[in-house]
């Protein structure tokens, strides 16, 4: 299964872009990016997922390097709202996926901490 | 639009007794659901999931236990509760294998 690695922690000036970067050498080749997000003592939140290329939706931007090995989740004008733990996953399969589940592996992420 | 809920939204139960949270999801058919837990200061950890009603497959071993009696049914169940049972405990459903969508979460302290 493909590890990822972020920072512990990061700041960012309310109003200003907010750029999580996210390390998966060893991601294959089938293996999509997802990024979710904890507010404290909330469940996580979906924000966006890609596998090669570059993907944006209302929440945020996903860049991959061309090879894959890492990439760089976007908050464009970070708010107060923003300030929580971030996640990068790389999905893995089950051993039973019948209904194709899979398993999300969620390490201790990014404490992004948005400042007035 | 789909919904999951979860409850109690926060519980305290002293060592060895009983425990059920559940968890439902409107909305949707056939959903895959999972049940997660977080200890404090850690990540989650994927602790059973369910393709289907009576369909349960466990991620690690210990002395909880799960049941999808309906479609959009998920329950997390113990006969007995040990202490490192606490923390909160996540119900998160998906479309096949697409992305997991959580609830608010159940936070469980055994005292």
């Amino acid at each position: 299964d493909a590890k990822t690695t972020q920072p512990p922690s990061m700041d960012c000036a309310e109003g200003r872009a907010a750029n999580l970067p996210c390390n998966h050498s060893t991601i294959s080749g089938n293996e999509y990016v997802y990024w979710y997000r904890q507010i404290h003592s909330q469940g996580p939140q979906y924000i966006i997922h890609g596998l090669k290329n570059n993907e944006t939706n209302e929440m945020a931007s996903l860049i991959i390097t061309e090879d894959r090995k890492s990439s760089t989740l976007i908050l464009p004008h970070a708010t107060l709202r923003d300030t929580a733990v971030y996640y990068c996953i790389v999905r893995v399969g089950l051993a039973y996926s019948g209904a194709g589940s899979y398993q999300l592996t969620f390490g201790k992420g990014t404490k992004l901490s948005v400042i007035p | 639009s789909q919904t999951i809920h979860q409850w109690p939204a926060t519980l305290v139960q002293p060592v060895g007794s009983p425990l059920s949270l559940e968890c439902t999801v409107e909305g949707t058919s056939n959903p895959n659901l999972y049940w997660y837990r977080q200890a404090a200061g850690r990540g989650l950890q994927l602790l059973f999931y369910s393709v289907g009603i009576g369909q349960i497959s466990s991620e690690v071993p210990q002395n909880l236990s799960a049941s999808r009696p309906q479609d959009r049914q998920f329950i997390l169940s113990s006969k007995k509760l040990l202490l490192s049972d606490s923390g909160f405990y996540l119900c998160a459903w998906s479309v096949q294998n697409y992305e997991q969508y959580f609830g608010p979460g159940t936070r469980l302290t055994v005292t």
